[in-house]
């Protein structure tokens, strides 16, 4: 069974880093099509990027300059990371999974993560 | 980069009236590689839709998706409550995997 846990700092000030953590506890993150998704308040759904099953990486255009995403298969772990972050990252911070490794759909989400970007 | 377009911007219907919501795509998408999510206050979005038509697991049949090319659609045939809400489409073929800006579906 699928279970999406995610953390990271929900406090930033501009010009930090933003990290992210999402794990599946029911299982394995190796082998499956990982995406991270955010929602501004007030705003729709934004695709940041993408971990393959493969293990290739794609970002949205516009924050490809500041985003990675990666994998950690010792600690079976996804992570996001953004830098320098302004009021405009702030939003809600979704990992998501397809059903099949390389559906790159979001058939799971983790519980989200609110990141807050303030001086 | 494909561009989604999502119309209308909300739709005002009672419970028990059919939704139609429709996604327009800047290109034709390959394989109706395209997804409708619902957002679910106070939780995260869920998958309604993939592959154009196939309802994803748990999907009440209310929900059906259809459309080919450029031009998509999703119906709800009959509201409920607990679908008065905004939905979204998501192009999914190629990166980026990009979002329309949403329809909401509120109460008349």
């Amino acid at each position: 069974q699928v279970q999406l846990q995610q953390w990271g700092a929900g406090l930033l000030k501009p010009s930090e880093t933003l990290s992210l953590t999402c794990v599946d506890y029911g299982g394995s993150i190796r082998g499956y099509h990982w995406n991270w998704i955010r929602q501004s308040p007030g705003k729709g759904l934004e695709w940041i990027g993408e971990i393959t099953h493969s293990g290739g990486t794609n970002y949205n255009p516009s924050l490809k300059s500041r985003v990675t995403i990666s994998i950690d298969t010792s600690q079976n772990q996804l992570s996001l990371k953004m830098s320098s972050v302004t009021a405009a990252d702030t939003a809600i911070y979704y990992c998501t999974r397809g059903y099949e490794s390389d559906w790159p759909t979001s058939n799971y989400w983790g519980q989200g993560t609110l990141v807050t970007v303030s001086s | 980069e494909i561009v989604l377009t999502q119309s209308p911007g909300t739709l005002s219907l009672s419970p028990g009236e059919r939704a139609i919501l429709s996604c327009r795509a800047s290109q034709s998408v390959g394989g109706n590689f395209l997804a409708w999510y619902q957002e679910i206050p106070g939780q995260a979005p869920r998958l309604l839709i993939y592959g154009a038509s196939q309802r994803a697991t748990g999907i009440p049949d209310r929900f059906s998706g259809s459309g080919s090319g450029t031009d998509f659609t999703l119906t709800i045939s009959r509201l409920e409550p607990e679908d008065f809400t905004v939905y979204y489409c998501q192009y999914y073929a190629t990166s980026p995997r990009t979002f329309g800006q949403g329809t909401k579906v509120e109460i008349k």
